[in-house]
Parts: structure tokens; C-alpha cells; sequence
């Protein structure tokens, strides 16, 4: 079993304000790093599958950078706002296809 | 293009009961995985389906057992249900084994409860 950590557990922040959270992982027998945004009631969505290391990825507010040396990932939400209020959950995927999630972030942007 | 359809959306079993939950993979996916969420933890990997035969598994006992139709769709068949197995399970959906730049598609999730 993979232990992939991250924090903050959860976080609240003012609409307008720019977050990050965290991602750790084992770096031995890494082969992708997958970032999925989970709304409340609705499926994990995927935002980032990066492999490579010093990857850096962007999808509009949010961008993410990966350390495969060190064994870590940040995501990056520029301006939040009340729509990215969501579980922000990443996981490692190993060369043997298992994809091991941490207990993810929960993020609650207040108007 | 359609997503991973899973149903039913809730359950309600009685302790030492089988269940059989089910997936509709997203259109032209070839590969299935199985995720169970436990309350306050992340998703815990049960197994993964690659054409039809099983290729990969997490740390769950022989009493968790799954299937991958021709068409892709699959299902999880849970027997003897214990307590311990109340949880929300998840599907995936992907094409090939390593999902590429796109990872995962997944369901909503059969909330599952176990009484």
C-alpha cells in the first residue's frame, strides 16, 4: 500500500484569495501523478495526469507542479471562487496500474 | 460521448448478504477500475479489469470478485457482507491501462450500507 499524504485537510479561504495544497507521495516506483476535483453529489473529475518531472500543468485558475524526486505535487487555484469549492484528491499511480489516492483537501471558498 | 453510469445509486444489505453493484464504462473505454471510499479516507483501490480479464488487485479479500463484460461494462460482486463494508464504491472507467493524459473517468458511486 502506497501512503500518499496530503494537506491541509481541509481549508476555507475568501472568494478572490489564491490557495495551494499539497500532494506527497513515495517516489520509488512512481509513474503518474493524477489531480481530480470532487463537488459534493457529483464524480471525481479529472484536472492533471503529469508524469514527467518539473511537469507544470494549467487548466484556466488552477495549475499544478510536480517533484518526482522528492515525491511531491502543489495545486495552485489563482482568484477562488465559490464554484471551486470541492475535495481536491491526488493519487499516485504505480507501474502496477494501482492508483493509491490521499485522503484529499476540502476546500470551501466563502463569498 | 456518454460517462460511467453506476447503479444503484444507494443500497441497503444485511450483514453475511451478497451484493452486486454495476458499471457502464464511458464509450470506447476498454479499461475498469474499482475504488472503495471508506468514511474520512481517500479511495482504496479493490481491482482493476483490462479486456475482460482482472489485472491488478488492492488488499481485498477473495470475497471481492468482479467481471468485465465484452462491452466493457463490468460488475463488483461483494459475498458474505460485513459491517466493515459500508461504504461509497466508485468506478473508473479509462482508456488502456495507463488512462495517458486524461486519467480517469469515473461514476458517481453506490453508497452502499451493510446493517
Amino acid at each position: 500500500i502506497l501512503n500518499v499524504e496530503q494537506s491541509p485537510q481541509s481549508l476555507h479561504v475568501q472568494e478572490g484569495d489564491s490557495t495551494n495544497f499539497t500532494c506527497s507521495f513515495p517516489s520509488s516506483n512512481f509513474y503518474a501523478l493524477h489531480w481530480y476535483r470532487w463537488e459534493t453529489a457529483k464524480s471525481p473529475e479529472a484536472l492533471f495526469v503529469m508524469t514527467l518531472n518539473g511537469d507544470e500543468k494549467k487548466k484556466g485558475r488552477i495549475s499544478a507542479t510536480l517533484n518526482t524526486k522528492e515525491g511531491y505535487s502543489y495545486l495552485y487555484i489563482k482568484g477562488s471562487q465559490p464554484e471551486d469549492s470541492a475535495t481536491y484528491l491526488c493519487a499516485s499511480l504505480t507501474g502496477a496500474n494501482n492508483l493509491f489516492f490521499g485522503t484529499g483537501t476540502r476546500l470551501t471558498v466563502i463569498p | 460521448e456518454t460517462g460511467v453510469t453506476q447503479s444503484p445509486t444507494h443500497l441497503i444489505k444485511t450483514r453475511g448478504q451478497q451484493v452486486t453493484l454495476r458499471c457502464s464504462s464511458q464509450s470506447g473505454h476498454n479499461t475498469v477500475s474499482w475504488y472503495q471510499q471508506a468514511l474520512g479516507q481517500g479511495p482504496q483501490f479493490i481491482f482493476q479489469y483490462y479486456r475482460e480479464e482482472e489485472n491488478g488487485r488492492g488488499n481485498f479479500p477473495p470475497r471481492f470478485s468482479g467481471l468485465q463484460f465484452p462491452n466493457y461494462s463490468s460488475e463488483l460482486n461483494v459475498n458474505a457482507l460485513e459491517l466493515d463494508d459500508s461504504a461509497l464504491y466508485l468506478c473508473a472507467s479509462s482508456l488502456e491501462q495507463r488512462q495517458g493524459p486524461y486519467g480517469y473517468t469515473f461514476g458517481s458511486g453506490t453508497r452502499l450500507t451493510v446493517v
